[in-house]
């Protein structure tokens, strides 16, 4: 019965590897988002998806790629893997981008070593 | 940047007492939401206030807003050990874009 699902919940790996996250939501919701949280709690937008077609894509890096095959699921894909990508990943979605609240999946604790 | 900023950064209260914590944004806004995020898990939508509104109750929650000072509060009354979460504001800066604030970490006492 989960709303929004992330696999996996814990990923450790090197430097320079290329790692993936994937979402998927059950909601029929229209918009999903990735954001990042840092060890300071701070937690910033990376991608919105409306559609599967990318809204907002806020000064992210191009190592990291988002993928949307459908509306029920938004992958993120993350090459040569920088230790400065420790962090939290969250997956949300929401019906609409405007005056709608968000839901969060658990999270994606990401540990590059 | 961040368009939120909570107050205080943390919280220490006794079961039972109300918890208050603040928040202050930079631009003008639609709406502003509140999310709690118990440690390790997710973040939860607690309230959504929009700006032509000025208080709103949600069970033990109360929100006010004042958008001539830009600034919000979120009131926790007669807290619970599961209260114990950290709080966050959000605003909309765009369309599909939420500003999350660095959040205030409550910690209810038994």
């Amino acid at each position: 019965d989960t709303a929004v699902s992330q696999t996996p919940k814990y990923l450790v790996t090197q430097m320079g590897n290329d790692k993936s996250i994937k979402c998927e939501q059950n909601l029929g919701h229209d918009t999903m988002y990735w954001y990042k949280q840092d060890s300071k709690k701070f937690l910033k937008i990376m991608f919105s998806y409306n559609n599967k077609e990318l809204i907002i894509n806020e000064t992210v890096p191009n190592r990291f790629s988002p993928k949307s095959p459908d509306k029920a699921h938004l992958n993120l894909h993350i090459n040569s893997l920088e230790l400065g990508d420790s962090a939290v990943y969250f997956c949300a979605s929401s019906q609409g981008g405007r005056v709608h609240e968000q839901y969060f999946g658990p999270g994606t604790r990401l540990t590059v070593t | 940047s961040q368009q939120g900023e909570e107050d205080p950064q943390a919280l220490s209260i006794q079961e039972g007492e109300n918890a208050t914590m603040n928040c202050s944004y930079k631009t003008s806004i639609n709406n502003l939401q509140w999310y709690r995020q118990n440690s390790g898990r997710g973040l939860v939508h607690l309230i959504l206030i929009r700006s032509n509104e000025r208080e709103k109750h949600s069970g033990r929650l109360r929100v006010t807003l004042d958008t001539s000072k830009k600034s919000s509060s979120l009131l926790i009354t007669a807290s619970r050990a599961a209260d114990t979460a950290s709080y966050f504001c959000a605003t909309e800066p765009n369309d599909y874009k939420l500003s999350f604030g660095a959040g205030t970490t409550v910690t209810v006492r038994a």
